[in-house]
């Protein structure tokens, strides 16, 4: 159980393009998902945290009208790059939690975005 | 454990080895702790998790070490395999209406020669 799928797994998109990374917890309901961004060598870090129903939280230095964050539902957000750059390329990746899970978080397997 | 944009510490063992990983965090509010396995283009994969009510945690194969005293915490992995081949990243999380809000240690690199 605790399943947290994300697509695609890799894109590439031209820069002034935007692009749409989804997340669905596909065995539980999140009430809160977090976005992660990893560049190579390097650890991950928190861009913002989404609850369902409601704006997201960005972390300092995260442009929200950059990286709009959708959680339409308990099982679904959504991550979208708009007006993409080449520095934008990193790798996205997402996490669930839920009450019902103590709290603990479960990631997706990522998303690699090269913006050429 | 802030990511400072540094290369990642590399820890090189061979197979059949203990190998012991550790990292430091900062928030001294911080309530549990979670190490994780991360292979190369994938996401996190859970390993073991300790609350700050115990300083000691077995699994299979691993143990966690936590000493709140300094901050710090351990990954004991014992009979060290070529499989453990990863990135070794510890996490926090302070709790509070946020849970699964994870800040990120720097990162261990594990190689295991055979």
């Amino acid at each position: 159980g605790a399943v947290v799928s994300q697509h695609p797994s890799w894109v590439i998109c031209k820069s002034g393009t935007s692009v749409k990374i989804e997340c669905r917890s596909l065995d539980f309901q999140a009430t809160t998902m977090f976005w992660y961004r990893q560049f190579p060598k390097q650890s991950l870090m928190l861009m913002a945290t989404s609850n369902e129903g409601s704006k997201a939280t960005y972390e300092q230095g995260v442009e929200k009208d950059k990286f709009l964050i959708n959680h339409a539902s308990l099982t679904l957000s959504t991550l979208t790059v708009t007006s993409a750059h080449p520095e934008d390329s990193s790798f996205y990746i997402c996490s669930a939690s839920s009450g019902q899970l103590k709290g603990k978080a479960f990631f997706g397997q990522g998303t690699r975005l090269t913006v050429v | 454990g802030e990511n400072v944009g540094l290369h990642l510490p590399t820890l090189s063992v061979q197979e059949g080895d203990n190998s012991i990983i550790n990292c430091a965090y900062s928030n001294s509010a911080s309530d549990y702790f979670i190490w994780y396995k991360q292979e190369s283009g994938k996401g996190p994969q859970f390993i073991i998790d300790i609350r700050s009510n115990m300083d000691k945690r077995q699994g299979q194969r691993v143990t966690v070490l936590l000493n709140k005293t300094v901050k710090h915490l351990s990954l004991q992995i014992a009979a060290t395999q070529p499989g453990d081949s990863a990135v070794y990243f510890c996490a926090d999380d302070a709790g509070g209406t946020s849970y699964g809000k994870l800040t990120f240690g720097q990162g261990t690199i594990l190689t295991v020669h055979p």
